[in-house]
């Protein structure tokens, strides 16, 4: 079975702190990608990485970044963390290339509040 | 990706099976119906996919109108575990760009399941 894991279930910081948010892969996919989920807005994309150092804008960028320097693992970083990005972190992988429909893998989330 | 509608909410009796609905009328010949659920607090879990071909695997089973524009979830026999947010979704199997494995979750059906 795939297993995506995501360092942290549960994580209280502080508006202006540096947030690093860990998700590891275990079945060498190309793929990697960092949604955030929040009530009425569905998922939405941050970032994405089909290769290692290789990084895509998703459709809310602004105030993140990531890190690919492993192909298995891929962070999400909040530069200075504010309030407005307290929300569930996803973190999902998914085979590269023409992958015959092969599905996304998600973790279990991060609920990431900052106060 | 095609839009896909599915009832906000449906009721099954534990040992019963759920039988979930998908409408996805502007599907392309190219896109893949994917299942997915998701526990309170928890990240998305993948169920099932198809193209073409009803398709079963130890979670589910998934029927595809011949026409291809709607399925069903069936959950043989649901259990209390079993309620959820369920959520079909449709995307094609293209390589490159943003649009590349970006997921987009609707509303889905919130399934419950009762003694």
């Amino acid at each position: 079975d795939v297993k995506v894991t995501q360092s942290s279930r549960y994580l209280v910081k502080r508006t202006g702190e540096k947030v690093f948010l860990e998700c590891v892969q275990d079945m060498d996919h190309e793929n990697m990608f960092w949604y955030r989920q929040d009530p009425g807005l569905g998922l939405r994309l941050i970032y994405f990485s089909y290769d290692v150092k290789m990084k895509e804008k998703g459709d809310i960028p602004e105030g993140y970044s990531v890190s690919r320097e492993k192909k298995e693992r891929f962070s999400l970083i909040l530069e200075s963390a504010s309030t407005n990005q307290t929300s569930m972190y996803l973190c999902a992988s998914i085979l590269g290339g023409r992958n015959s429909g092969q599905p996304q893998h998600f973790g279990d989330g991060t609920r990431l509040s900052i106060l | 990706d095609a839009k896909t509608t599915q009832p906000p909410s449906m009721d099954c009796a534990e040992g019963r099976a759920a039988n979930l609905p998908c409408n996805h009328s502007t599907i392309s010949g190219n896109e893949y119906v994917y299942w997915y659920r998701q526990i309170h607090s928890q990240g998305p879990q993948y169920i099932i996919h198809g193209l073409k071909n009803n398709e079963t695997n130890e979670m589910a089973s998934l029927i595809i109108t011949e026409d291809r524009k709607s399925s069903t979830l069936i959950l043989p026999h649901a259990t209390l575990r079993d309620t959820a947010v369920y959520y079909c979704i449709v995307r094609a199997n293209n390589a490159g760009g943003t649009s590349y494995g970006k997921l987009t979750f609707g509303q889905g059906t919130i399934l419950t399941v009762h003694p």
